[in-house]
């Protein structure tokens, strides 16, 4: 039972455009949402976060938009660099007690110089 | 440490032998977390340690896998009779709270079973 769903195995942009990757989930008792970047050979590492009270979460470069109503949400990457390429994965957890958090399969994004 | 370390960092066995991956969690935090990638597949959970409270094991996969967290710090993961499937990359992750927080990942154990 995938609960966190990232249906894009992979992704090529060129360079200065914008990479968007997308995550879908299934529970709806997630409220709480994270994106996190892996390069090879090394662990994940925390990128961004949204709590499901919000729409719009903006770091630098980085912004994750959140649909509640369709449980869906975006990464956008803008503009994207050849250091972003890395494989991307979304989690999300549910707050209010312990919940672990659940991944999705991860997207490989590959910027293009 | 200024991150959560895991040893080894690879692991050759044999198909039928048992083997022991250890995590130091960074000080402090008081959750802890096994996940395992394999090839192609995306983090699965294993188990997750919180303060005394105890472990959610429900993600082992069977019962040759098992681990456990002494003086709420240092972990071990230890698979047993492995089979090549148990073939992956064993990460292990910490917080400082459960759940919600951002997760502090290692930069795993390579585990090959021949």
């Amino acid at each position: 039972d995938q609960q966190v769903k990232q249906n894009s195995p992979s992704l090529s942009v060129q360079e200065g455009r914008i990479s968007i990757l997308n995550c879908d989930y299934t529970n709806s008792m997630f409220d709480y949402f994270l994106w996190y970047k892996k390069y090879p050979a090394e662990g994940p590492t925390f990128l961004i976060s949204i709590s499901s009270i919000k729409d719009k979460n903006e770091d630098g470069r980085f912004t994750v938009f959140l649909n509640k109503s369709a449980k869906h949400l975006s990464l956008h990457i803008v503009p994207s660099q050849p250091g972003d390429s890395a494989v991307y994965f979304c989690a999300a957890s549910a707050s209010g007690g312990y919940q672990k958090v659940t991944f999705g399969t991860g997207t490989k994004l590959q910027v293009i110089p | 440490g200024a991150g959560v370390s895991q040893s080894p960092s690879n692991k050759v066995t044999e198909k039928g032998k048992d083997v022991e991956l250890r995590c130091d969690p960074i000080s402090g935090h008081t959750a802890l977390y096994w996940y395992r990638q394999s090839l192609g597949q995306g983090l699965e959970f294993l188990i997750y340690f919180q303060g005394n409270s105890a472990p959610d094991k429900s993600g082992l996969p069977s019962d040759r896998f098992s681990a456990e967290r002494t003086g709420g710090s240092v972990s071990t993961l230890t698979i047993q009779r492995t089979q090549q499937e148990d073939s992956a990359v064993y990460l292990c992750a910490s917080s400082l709270v459960e759940g919600v927080e951002k997760l502090f990942f290692g930069s795993g154990t390579q585990l090959s079973v021949l």
